[in-house]
């Protein structure tokens, strides 16, 4: 139990285009899921907080405008990339939360920027 | 604030011999207390938690734990390391009395286990 997909899993885009990542949660409803960046060999940074039926929390240093993030429903969190830029390329992933304890988390997106 | 840290950025430990990931943390108040891996190019594995009781925790794949308050540590151990638990390890940790509340990660540490 407990399975978060991501979808897509790799995604190339032109600069200046908007890209959309889907996050669910396949087997449980997830109240909050959360939105994680990764650069190489690096460590998981929070982007934002994401609860369902109301706005995201972003962390501070995140453009809430460039990075948009939509929780719909208990199994569904998107985050959209507009005007991706070359710098915005990374490892985006995506965890929802169960029982408020541990976070289940996505495969990941690898975004490239071209 | 809460902080985690994984003093190596790798470890490099024999097939067959015991491994050690280290972990310390900060945090106000209690902590809640998680070990993942990462495989390259994939999304994070919960190997397992601390929330309360027994300080020696048991996770997936022979990992355990121990949480040790006095020293503010959570280091990750197994006895006979295998070839295919080299991978990323992250330690995590969060304060407990917040619901939902955001996992700070440590740097990560690279573990090799040679043949």
């Amino acid at each position: 139990g407990a399975v978060v997909s991501q979808h897509p899993s790799r995604v190339i885009c032109k600069s200046g285009t908007s890209v959309k990542i889907e996050c669910r949660s396949l087997d449980f409803q997830a109240t909050t899921m959360f939105w994680y960046r990764q650069f190489p060999k690096q460590s998981l940074m929070l982007m934002a907080t994401s609860n369902e039926g109301s706005k995201a929390t972003y962390e501070q240093g995140v453009e809430k405008d460039k990075f948009l993030i939509n929780h719909a429903s208990l199994t569904l969190s998107t985050l959209t990339v507009t005007s991706a830029h070359p710098e915005d390329s990374s490892f985006y992933i995506c965890s929802a939360a169960l029982a408020g304890y541990e976070q289940y988390f996505g495969p990941g997106t690898r975004l490239t920027v071209t | 604030a809460q902080s985690v840290a994984q003093p190596e950025d790798q470890v490099n430990v024999a097939e067959g011999n015991p491994l050690t990931v280290k972990c310390t943390y900060s945090v106000s108040g209690n902590p809640y207390l998680f070990w993942y891996v990462q495989y390259p190019n994939r999304g994070l594995q919960f190997l397992l938690k601390y929330i309360t009781g027994d300080n020696l925790v048991k996770g997936s794949y022979g990992f355990e734990a121990e949480f040790n308050k006095s020293q503010t540590s959570f280091h990750l151990k197994k006895p006979s390391a295998l070839v295919s638990d080299s991978a990323l390890y992250f330690c995590a940790v969060r304060e407990a009395r917040t619901s939902y509340g955001k996992l700070t990660f440590g740097q990560g540490t690279i573990l090799t286990v040679h043949p």
